[in-house]
C-alpha cells in the first residue's frame, strides 16, 4: 500500500496563476483532509470531505477550492494564487469520522508563490 | 473553538538526556490528544494518542504523555533520547463531539546531539 500520495512534490507559481494539488489514498478511508503547515503556526485544515460527496470548510478555508473526486481522490485548487499561499500542503485520510481515529498523512506538496 | 499551545517552540539536548514537551490545550468540552511527529524529510505520523481510560498513554519509540485533564495538559516525555529523535512534534486535540476538527499546536523542534 502506497497510503496517501500527493502530487507535485514541490511547485513555484506566479501570482495570479492557478494550480491543483492532487491527493489519492488507497486505504479505502472515508474521510479526508486538506491541511497547509506553515513555521511556527502548526497545521491549520484548509477543506475537509467526510466521504464522497460531501466537502466541508475548516479553518482558514479562504482562497482554496476542494473537490472530492471519488472514494479515493480529493483534489485542492488555488483558482489565484497568492504569495500568502506559499506554504507546504498536506493531505490526510482517514477511515472514519469518530474523533479518536487516526489520520494518516501524505508526503507534503512546497508551494512557493512569487 | 479549542486550541493548542506547545511553550517550547526549539528544544536542543543531548543523546540520553530525558525529554519533556509541553502541550496544553483550551477547549470546555471532552477532548481526544494527539502527538505526531515530522522526521526530516518525512510526513507526519502518529506517536501516540488519549481517548479514554489511563490517562498515561505509551507511544512508539518509548515515548509517552499524561493527560492532566485539571491542567488542560498533555505533555511528551522521553526517559532517555536518541539523535534518531531529532524532528519536530506536533500536539493535537479533537473535540469528541467534533471528530474532523483537529486543531494542532505550533510544533516543537527538537535536536538531538549525537
Amino acid at each position: 500500500n502506497a497510503g496517501v500520495t500527493q502530487t507535485p512534490k514541490f511547485q513555484v507559481l506566479k501570482t495570479g496563476q492557478s494550480m491543483t494539488l492532487q491527493c489519492a489514498q488507497d486505504m479505502n478511508h472515508n474521510s479526508m483532509y486538506w491541511y497547509r503547515q506553515d513555521p511556527g503556526m502548526g497545521l491549520r485544515l484548509i477543506y475537509y470531505s467526510a466521504s464522497e460527496g460531501t466537502t466541508d470548510k475548516g479553518e482558514v478555508p479562504n482562497g482554496y477550492n476542494v473537490s472530492r473526486l471519488n472514494k479515493r481522490e480529493f483534489s485542492l485548487r488555488l483558482e489565484s494564487a497568492a504569495p500568502s499561499q506559499t506554504s507546504v500542503y498536506f493531505c490526510a485520510s482517514r477511515s472514519g469520522t469518530s474523533s479518536w481515529e487516526t489520520q494518516y498523512f501524505g508526503p507534503g506538496t512546497r508551494l512557493l508563490v512569487l | 473553538a479549542q486550541s493548542v499551545s506547545q511553550h517550547n517552540h526549539h528544544v536542543i539536548l543531548s543523546e540520553a538526556a530525558s525529554l519533556e514537551l509541553g502541550c496544553n490545550y483550551s477547549y470546555g468540552g471532552t477532548v481526544n490528544l494527539f502527538w505526531y511527529v515530522q522526521y526530516p524529510g518525512q510526513h507526519l505520523q502518529l506517536l501516540l494518542k488519549y481517548f479514554s481510560g489511563d490517562p498515561l498513554v505509551k507511544g512508539i519509540k518509548g515515548f509517552e504523555a499524561e493527560f492532566i485533564k485539571s491542567k488542560f495538559s498533555f505533555n511528551l516525555r522521553k526517559p532517555s533520547v536518541q539523535w534518531s529523535d531529532t524532528a519536530e512534534y506536533f500536539c493535537a486535540v479533537t473535540p469528541k463531539a467534533a471528530g474532523n476538527k483537529l486543531t494542532f499546536g505550533g510544533g516543537t523542534r527538537v535536536l538531538v546531539k549525537p
